[in-house]
């Protein structure tokens, strides 16, 4: 059975201070590892990483991806409040039936204290 | 707002009620997901529609459970006889291709008593 384990499940950090979540992965048929930031509702995509070692930037926010050893980081530095959050991780895979499907983690919880 | 609408935003109903959930994705987007979000935990998938097509179905989801989506547009979700573990929030996602393209809906917040 396909899984996606994040880690921490929760954290609080100071305003300013830099995070880094996790992500690990256990599926059949690996095509891609999302990121998404759920604030209210709707989760809202960061990033979708394909390829081993290459950083994928936006702003303060930063995500790299190891094949070989089935994870991935997700780095925010000089964190704000608008960051709290939860942050899911998503893996794309291909089920039994042939169609692209995305496998949640829990998520990490982020609380940014001002 | 990411062009997907969801109606209604709450539900609250008594255990055993049917009750039916209602998802526009965007227009030109042909791929619809259902998930499912308890507390804590991260979406879980139900269902998936290309265009009209059901094309799979989660082996979670107890037959109390359709999903419809006429003439590939909007789709709805229907849970028939509700139970209290049924709570949850109903998550509607689009995409006309890759998952970079995804966009979630506001989702439909179920509360069983």
């Amino acid at each position: 059975e396909d899984k996606v384990v994040q880690s921490p499940l929760s954290l609080v950090v100071h305003e300013g201070d830099t995070v880094t979540l996790n992500c690990s992965y256990e599926v059949t048929n690996f095509r891609s590892l999302l990121w998404y930031k759920q604030e209210k509702k709707a989760p809202t995509f960061l990033f979708m990483l394909t390829s081993s070692g290459i950083e994928k930037k936006s702003g303060r926010l930063s995500s790299i991806l190891d094949k070989k050893e089935l994870f991935s980081i997700l780095n925010i530095t000089a964190t704000q409040t608008g960051d709290s959050a939860v942050y899911l991780c998503a893996v794309e895979d291909v089920s039994n039936f042939g169609n692209e499907k995305l496998t949640f983690g829990t998520g990490t919880r982020l609380t940014i204290i001002p | 707002d990411t062009g997907v609408s969801q109606d209604p935003r709450h539900k609250i109903t008594k255990r055993g009620q049917n009750v039916t959930f209602r998802c526009d994705p965007i227009s030109e987007h042909n791929r619809l997901y259902w998930y499912r979000q308890t507390l804590g935990q991260g979406p879980e998938f139900l269902t998936y529609f290309q265009n009209e097509a059901q094309l799979e179905k989660s082996r979670l989801l107890s037959d109390r459970f359709s999903a419809e989506r006429p003439k590939g547009s909007f789709s709805t979700l229907e849970i028939q006889r509700t139970e209290q573990g049924d709570s949850a929030m109903y998550l509607c996602a689009s995409t006309a291709g890759m998952f970079e393209k995804l966009f979630f809906g506001s989702g439909t917040q179920l509360s069983v008593l």
